[in-house]
């Protein structure tokens, strides 16, 4: 069964004190991993897209990255304005739920001035 | 206007109402989705309609009851829900063989007494 597991649940950091969000996988095929940014309220606010082992994508203090079985999100100095949910989600090419996005229930990150 | 919008923002109803969520994304995508986002939970994919034809229903109760009469819109009609029905309804966007990547709307807060 394709499943998607985010840890921590949540994370709170001081501004400045760099951290990583994981997102562990099991999926029938990767076609796609992706990392959304969600503020209280709001829908997701899409953030990457990684399509194979190895690459890595980066926007801001944000660093993504993706191995065989997981994902990274990197924050480098984060500051207060970075708070969210920060969620996960696959898409898988073969089975059931082959093309639709499979979301994990999200790190909630609190950055303090 | 661009990107995925949605309308209400916020909706109350009783056990017995009937109503209606609106959809419009001016991104041109073929593709739109609703999904669920109740707490602690992830993001849970109720309808997928591609090209105006719905592709995806994933067991989804009777009581919700997806429209779409072309590519822009999508409307999510609600009758007799429950109060466990109450939840965050997402919409979404996406064009899939081609990016992949799904953009989502600000969703509609809904509350059943």
């Amino acid at each position: 069964e394709d499943q998607v597991t985010q840890s921590p649940e949540a994370l709170r950091l001081q501004e400045g004190e760099s951290s990583s969000l994981n997102c562990s996988y099991t999926v029938s095929g990767l076609r796609g991993l992706f990392w959304y940014r969600q503020d209280p309220g709001k829908g997701p606010e899409f953030l990457f897209t990684l399509y194979s082992a190895g690459e890595e994508k980066e926007k801001e203090r944000l660093k993504a990255t993706l191995t065989k079985k997981e994902s990274f999100l990197h924050i480098t100095a984060p500051k207060p304005e970075d708070s969210a949910t920060y969620l996960c989600a696959v898409q898988a090419h073969y089975g059931g739920s082959q093309g639709n996005l499979i979301f994990g229930k999200g790190t909630k990150l609190s950055v303090k001035p | 206007e661009t990107g995925v919008t949605q309308t209400p923002r916020h909706l109350v109803m009783g056990m017995t109402n009937k109503k209606s969520l609106k959809c419009e994304q001016h991104l041109g995508h073929n593709a739109m989705y609703w999904y669920k986002q109740s707490a602690k939970k992830p993001l849970e994919l109720m309808f997928v309609y591609n090209f105006k034809e719905q592709t995806e229903n994933n067991s989804v109760p009777s009581r919700f009851s997806p429209e779409c009469p072309n590519s822009s819109h999508l409307f999510l009609h609600l009758h007799t829900l429950q109060p466990e029905d109450s939840a965050l309804y997402l919409c979404a966007a996406g064009d899939p063989g081609a990016s992949e990547t799904q953009y989502f709307g600000p969703g509609t807060r809904l509350l059943v007494l």
